[in-house]
């Protein structure tokens, strides 16, 4: 079956860097996808990777390995309004996109 | 503001009610989707329309009902629910479907609550 994993929760300090993995197997490979969703609002997208290596915009820095099935978004500089959960998904040889259950992260001052 | 907005943003129905969720997509996409998003769980697609032609349904029950009638509006409709289905309902739209660098830009969703 096809599945992407995701830390459920993490916390990181204001003003720091915090690293969120998703690993992924999937059935084929069309590019993977970092959402933000802030609690009780619609997820935003971050970014997309479809080749090996770094994207970086801004404080945030998306990573892709697609020969090891993973990626991990980057934040650096955090505040306090970073505080989401960070969605993962791995668009699939049929173009749809399979989700992780999310990373959500607590900024703490 | 993404371009998509959900109506209502939060319903409360029984079980032997009849409603529906409405979305809107302001950004001249080709296809829509809805989602439905549990609590600690993955979001799963449930349907998909591109052009106002159906082109995905996951299994889902037939107590949901979707309809596209022009492709910048979206309907899920709701009749005789179960207390399981209580959950955020979310509409996207993207320039096409099928295509790996086409992003979805999601509605700020409709909690819905079944008793």
């Amino acid at each position: 079956g096809q599945n992407i994993d995701q830390p459920t929760e993490m916390t990181a300090t204001e003003g720091a860097i915090v690293q969120i993995n998703c690993t992924y197997q999937t059935s084929g490979f069309n590019g993977l996808f970092w959402y933000q969703q802030h609690a009780g609002e619609a997820p935003t997208f971050l970014s997309y990777n479809v080749l090996d290596g770094l994207e970086e915009k801004g404080r945030f820095s998306s990573f892709l390995s697609r020969s090891k099935g993973y990626s991990y978004l980057l934040l650096k500089e955090l505040q306090m309004k970073d505080s989401a959960s960070y969605l993962c998904a791995v668009m699939d040889s049929n173009y749809q996109l399979i989700w992780g259950a999310g990373t959500k992260l607590i900024i703490k001052p | 503001e993404t371009g998509v907005t959900q109506t209502p943003r939060h319903l409360v129905m029984g079980m032997t009610n009849k409603k529906s969720l409405k979305c809107e997509q302001h950004l001249g996409h080709n296809a829509m989707y809805w989602y439905k998003q549990s609590a600690k769980k993955p979001l799963e697609l449930m349907f998909v329309y591109s052009l106002e032609e159906r082109v995905e349904n996951n299994s889902v029950p037939s107590r949901f009902s979707p309809e596209c009638p022009n492709s910048s509006h979206l309907f899920l409709h709701l009749h005789t629910l179960q207390p399981e289905d209580s959950a955020l309902y979310l509409c996207a739209s993207s320039q096409e479907e099928g295509s790996g660098a086409s992003k979805q830009f999601f509605g700020p969703g409709t909690r819905l609550t079944v008793l």
